[in-house]
């Protein structure tokens, strides 16, 4: 859905580096949530929040990954020294509330790490 | 997570014919489910919701929800070569607003 805003759409780091990738959820929508898709698989449940709080975190390796929502701005997946596993696209999806009807995808971030 | 199971197919379908895609979930507090469809390259879009047994129509599209045998489907009929592409199927807990997605089946209408 258009009016989930994801940036950049491609990423490429080297090994090692770091990634950051943005979101903006749908005007009105208070909830974010990040998916990982690798080649050929399903999506993956990364982590869900609100605003300034980690509601469910389940989904994220413990290592190296991180997200925050903060009260003000797009909510940040933060991938710290990247390998090639990590290459991958980043869905953000967004809902105005819990346990809303549905969810919201962004057209998704692209990282490619050689 | 949660397991939501789709058969990766790929599944073809002459054109005009009815297509039909299966999900099983098994947790049995899931309360909300979802078809997704993804173009390659793409991001998910929804296509069709379901709450509670029975059929749901929507255009082309027919969803269908057995709870007691924790299983979904989605059902084209016409199929057209546009809706060649991968389609997810989701589920909602009714606790935690977690959406757990299956691996996806891919569709191909062959004109």
């Amino acid at each position: 859905n258009a009016g989930v805003m994801q940036n950049p759409r491609h990423l490429v780091r080297r090994r090692g580096q770091e990634a950051r990738l943005r979101c903006s959820p749908m005007k009105g929508h208070s909830h974010v949530y990040w998916y990982r898709q690798l080649p050929e698989e399903g999506l993956k449940f990364m982590v869900y929040l609100q605003k300034e709080n980690i509601i469910d975190e389940s989904g994220m390796p413990k290592e190296r990954f991180s997200a925050e929502f903060p009260k003000e701005g797009p909510s940040i997946l933060r991938i710290q020294q990247v390998v090639r596993g990590d290459s991958a696209a980043y869905f953000c999806a967004s809902s105005p509330w819990a346990g809303g009807d549905t969810i919201y995808f962004g057209e998704g971030s692209w990282l490619t790490v050689v | 997570q949660k397991e939501v199971e789709q058969n990766s197919g790929p599944l073809s379908v002459p054109e005009g014919a009815i297509a039909s895609l299966n999900c099983t979930y098994s947790d049995r507090v899931s309360q909300s489910f979802f078809w997704y469809r993804q173009y390659s390259g793409k991001s998910p879009e929804l296509i069709m919701s379901i709450y509670s047994n029975g059929d749901k129509e929507d255009g082309r599209f027919t969803a269908q929800l057995n709870k007691a045998s924790q299983y979904v489907s989605l059902l084209i009929r016409d199929s057209q070569p546009s809706d060649s592409a991968t389609y997810l199927c989701a589920v909602n807990l009714d606790t935690g607003n977690q959406f757990y997605f299956g691996t996806g089946t891919s569709l191909t209408v062959i004109p």
